[in-house]
């Protein structure tokens, strides 16, 4: 089956510093991809789709200047957490799905990545 | 986007069969039905989908009655391992860029 990649697993960094967190869709290609943020026993929330080729699309209460997202090819979604601070330390997943392939009415998940903003 | 709503938690013990039913009275046509399971500091993992009556594999079965405002996914036999939070997603999966909202799942605790 279809199977989504992210990378790093998780991550320490300083206040004020930024990271960057990738998805990746393996044996598929992938016209949008979605990021959600999970903080600890709550569900998951869509932070934004990430369409490529153009500009993110961001939930209402998102700072887009905050949360980067390029998705610059249809195998890649990127997003940085810009001037990360302790209260951005969460759990970020990323979801594709193969709209074109059998599968297509299927989302597939990365494994996420765990923030911690020290 | 259909909303749904879904019982906070729910205890069982091994060998038990689990039963979650999800209400979403205001499906669409073009929606289908899908249960996600979690696991802490894990993507949520593809369980079941289905648009309408039953649909079965090798780890559930999820029930929808001709309606389709609910759904219930039954979990058979479970063990310790199926201890994880459930959630069920409604939405039209054809289109590409179709956004998939979480409600707030289901916590599966699975007792010796």
């Amino acid at each position: 089956g279809a199977v989504v990649s992210q990378h790093p697993s998780r991550v320490i960094c300083k206040s004020g510093t930024s990271v960057k967190i990738e998805c990746r869709s393996l044996d598929f290609q992938a016209t949008t991809m979605f990021w959600y943020r999970q903080f600890p026993k709550q569900s998951l929330m869509l932070m934004a789709t990430s369409n490529e080729g153009s500009k993110a699309t961001y939930e209402q209460g998102v700072e887009k200047d905050k949360f980067l997202i390029n998705h610059a090819s249809l195998t890649l979604s990127t997003l940085t957490v810009t001037s990360a601070h302790p209260e951005d330390s969460s759990f970020y997943i990323c979801s594709a799905r193969d709209t074109t392939g059998n599968l297509k009415t299927e989302a597939f998940f990365g494994q996420g990545t765990r923030l911690t903003v020290v | 986007l259909a909303k749904t709503t879904q019982p906070i938690s729910m205890d069982s013990y091994e060998g038990q069969e689990v039963n979650i039913t999800c209400s979403h009275n205001n499906i669409a046509t073009n929606d289908y039905i899908t249960w996600y399971q979690q696991f802490p500091s894990q993507g949520p993992r593809f369980i079941i989908q289905g648009y309408k009556t039953k649909v079965t594999n090798e780890v559930a079965s999820l029930f929808i009655p001709a309606d389709r405002k609910s759904s219930t996914l039954s979990l058979p036999r479970v063990s310790l391992s199926d201890t994880a939070v459930y959630y069920c997603l409604v939405g039209d999966m054809e289109a590409a860029g179709n956004k998939l909202t979480f409600g707030g799942g289901t916590r599966v605790l699975v007792k010796p």
